[in-house]
């Protein structure tokens, strides 16, 4: 059974970094890529970015490029999603997701508050 | 930048009752690439719909997907009282990655 489970809550003041991992199972890790994506408060789901696990590749969304980092461990298979100079309006709900006809699994969900 | 503007942006339905949810995109699409996904209150998505009519893994026959080109839609064709909860679609073709605003569906 495949699972995605992200790390736990996270608080932040303003121009830190976070790193929140994804650690996946119940599949072979490098047949699939991995987006990350997050969703502010009532918000919607804004994309974010992807990995190839396999060869470690990957493309940003241009509104995150220059801040964010997605990396992987194969040996754990575990993807991780660093963000930098953190500011009140990163305060969202970041979720990793699996891709397979689009996203088909979905982590809990990591809550991130940048507050001074 | 293929942008997708769903509507209504709230329903308000009775248990039992057909919901149609319309998903517009900013231009022509490959339905190949248009999912619909089901979010409840502190919980991830859920992939609903792929390929515009193509049900997910476990998902039950009273959801279904139609359309082409730049009009979309969901369908409850019965509503459950689990079904109410926002639903968003999503575009994930030519290596773009655009989502609706979501509809929430209410009773």
């Amino acid at each position: 059974q495949v699972h995605l489970v992200q790390s736990g809550v996270e608080v932040k003041k303003p121009g830190a970094s976070v790193r929140i991992s994804c650690k996946t199972s119940g599949y072979t890790f490098t047949n699939f890529y991995m987006h990350w994506l997050r969703q502010a408060p009532g918000q919607g789901l804004e994309w974010m970015g992807i990995i190839n696990p396999n060869a470690g590749g990957t493309r940003y969304a241009h509104k995150f490029q220059g801040r964010v980092t997605m990396t992987r461990d194969t040996s754990t298979s575990t993807v991780y999603m660093e963000l930098s100079s953190l500011r009140s309006e990163d305060t969202a709900m970041y979720y990793c997701a699996r891709e397979m006809a689009s996203f088909d699994y979905w982590g809990q969900g990591t809550l991130v508050t940048v507050s001074s | 930048e293929i942008v997708l503007t769903q509507s209504p942006g709230t329903l308000s339905l009775s248990p039992e009752e057909r919901a149609t949810l319309s998903c517009r995109a900013s231009q022509s699409v490959s339905s190949n690439y248009l999912a619909w996904y089901q979010q409840k209150p502190g919980q991830a998505p859920r992939l609903l719909i792929y390929a515009a009519s193509n049900r997910a893994t476990g998902i039950p026959d009273r959801f279904s997907g139609s359309g082409s080109g730049t009009d979309f839609t969901l369908t409850i064709s019965r509503l459950e009282p689990e079904d109410f909860a926002v639903y968003y679609c999503h575009y994930y073709g030519s290596s773009t990655y655009s989502f609706g605003l979501g509809t929430k569906v209410e009773i």
